[in-house]
């Protein structure tokens, strides 16, 4: 079956603790993007890849790292977590550029003490 | 700056009526990409639609069709013979090209299908 999986799908933790997020695809996407929803402000890009070793910040990359040495991985690296980044993160791929079909993961609930 | 505004933070519609979900957007950027998604009350995003801002034709996906107003900077989703399970929140979208393939989301519509 087609898929992005992220895990974990809810993890609670606290300030200054380091920790990833995982996501993956089996679909040979070239295009992968994280992303965070919060209450009221819709969804915002953190980071997008368009292919291998090709990462590129989106709008609030700031607290953030990613990396992509295989295709179908894209984890999201908080080195040292904040209250503020309490939120839903969103991992989606799509085949190439973005303006193709995007498919999201089931998302991941982070809340940060 | 690139911008997505939604202005109907909620929407309460009758079954079986069709619905019209606004969006516009600004940018000077003379090729992009407009999309909707769907979110329904499980938290899955849904992919509904796609319009590139040089296609000629408005966008259709079967019940859905994007009535693109390139002069306007508009975009809106409308949605026909509405039914229960389009109750969501729905997320208008762009794509940028300048400086990467970007993409910038507005904040929604709560849409609720009345029975």
């Amino acid at each position: 079956e087609a898929q992005v999986t992220q895990n974990p799908r809810y993890l609670i933790t606290v300030t200054g603790k380091k920790l990833t997020v995982t996501c993956s695809q089996n679909m040979n996407h070239e295009y992968m993007s994280w992303y965070r929803q919060d209450p009221g402000l819709g969804l915002r890009q953190i980071y997008y890849s368009m292919n291998v070793e090709v990462t590129d910040k989106g709008d609030v990359p700031e607290g953030y790292k990613v990396s992509r040495k295989e295709k179908r991985n894209f984890p999201l690296i908080l080195e040292s977590p904040s209250p503020n980044q309490t939120s839903l993160y969103f991992c989606a791929s799509s085949l190439s550029q973005a303006g193709d079909t995007q498919y999201f993961g089931p998302g991941t609930r982070l809340t940060v003490l | 700056a690139q911008k997505i505004t939604q202005t109907q933070p909620g929407m309460f519609v009758q079954e079986k009526e069709a619905v019209t979900l606004d969006c516009t957007y600004d940018t000077s950027d003379p090729s992009y990409g407009l999309f909707w998604y769907k979110q329904p009350s499980s938290g899955e995003m849904i992919f509904l639609i796609y319009q590139g801002s040089y296609d000629q034709q408005n966008a259709t996906e079967g019940r859905y069709s994007l009535n693109f107003q390139k002069a306007r900077k508009s975009a809106n989703l409308v949605i026909s013979a509405s039914q229960l399970g389009d109750s969501a929140m729905y997320f208008c979208a762009m794509l940028r090209l300048v400086g990467g393939d970007k993409i910038i989301f507005g904040k929604g519509t709560r849409l609720h299908i009345l029975p």
